[in-house]
C-alpha cells in the first residue's frame, strides 16, 4: 500500500513569508491522483489543489503545487493570516487495494 | 451552490450500528462520486468509501466487512451504515463530493458531525 509522508510536521513562519510544504509517496504515482487540502480548527477540510498543480475554486494564485512521481511539493508565497491552518495531502491509489488515502498533515502556524 | 449536511445519533453503544445521512441540496447527485470520510479526535483523515451516483460503491479495504455506503436518489441523500462500532470509531463523519472521476479528489464538504461511542 502506497504511505503519503508529510514533512515537516509543523512549519512556524511569519505572515508575508514563503511556506513550502512536502508531500512524499512510498511509490510513484500519477499526479492527477494527489490533491491538497486545508483545515482550520473546527472546519471541515477544504479542497486546496487537485491534479498536484490545478488550484480548486477561489483559491488565491499565491498557492501552488507541484511535483511528480514520488516527491510533490505546495507552495505558499507571501502567506495571509487566515493560511495557517493544518494540510493534508490526499492520493487515490490505483495499484494494489484501490482507495484513498492522507497524510499525516502540516501544521503551519504563525511564528 | 451544492451544499451538504450530514445528520444522525452523536452517540452510539459500542457493538451497535452507527447510521448518519448526507443530504445534499443545491444541485445533482447525478453523475458524480460521493465519500464518506472521518476524523478521529485530534488526528489525520480517513477515506471510509464511496458510492457513484449508478451505485457502484469502493470501500476502504480496512473498513469493508463493517461498511455500507448507500444512496437515496429521489431525496438526494447518501447513507453510511457502520456495524459493529467500538470506541475507536468516535469520530467526527464527513460526506463530501468528489470533482470529477479524472481527478479523484474532494470538492465539497460537510461540517461533519461528531460520533461518539460509549455505553
Amino acid at each position: 500500500e502506497v504511505v503519503l509522508t508529510q514533512s515537516p510536521g509543523t512549519l512556524s513562519l511569519s505572515p508575508g513569508e514563503r511556506a513550502t510544504l512536502s508531500c512524499r509517496a512510498s511509490e510513484s504515482l500519477n499526479g492527477r491522483f494527489l490533491a491538497w487540502y486545508q483545515q482550520k480548527p473546527g472546519q471541515a477540510p477544504r479542497l486546496v489543489m487537485f491534479g498536484a498543480n490545478r488550484r480548486a475554486i477561489d483559491i488565491p494564485d499565491r498557492f501552488s503545487g507541484g511535483g511528480s512521481g514520488t516527491d510533490f511539493t505546495l507552495t505558499i508565497t507571501r502567506l495571509e493570516p487566515e493560511d495557517f491552518a493544518v494540510y493534508y495531502c490526499q492520493l487515490y491509489r490505483t495499484t494494489g487495494l484501490p482507495g484513498y488515502s492522507f497524510g499525516q498533515g502540516t501544521r503551519l502556524e504563525i511564528k | 451552490q451544492v451544499q451538504l449536511h450530514e445528520s444522525g445519533p452523536g452517540l452510539v453503544k459500542p457493538s451497535e450500528i452507527l447510521s448518519l445521512t448526507c443530504s445534499v441540496s443545491g444541485g445533482s447527485m447525478t453523475d458524480l462520486h460521493w465519500s464518506w470520510i472521518r476524523q478521529r479526535p485530534g488526528e489525520g483523515l480517513e477515506w471510509i468509501g464511496q458510492i457513484h451516483y449508478s451505485g457502484n460503491t469502493l470501500y476502504n479495504p480496512s473498513l469493508k466487512s463493517r461498511v455500507i455506503i448507500s444512496l437515496d436518489r429521489p431525496n438526494n441523500q447518501l447513507s453510511l451504515q457502520l456495524n459493529s462500532v467500538t470506541a475507536t470509531d468516535t469520530a467526527v463523519y464527513y460526506c463530501a463530493r468528489h470533482v470529477a472521476a479524472i481527478y479523484p479528489a474532494f470538492d465539497n464538504w460537510g461540517q461533519g458531525t461528531l460520533v461518539t461511542v460509549s455505553s
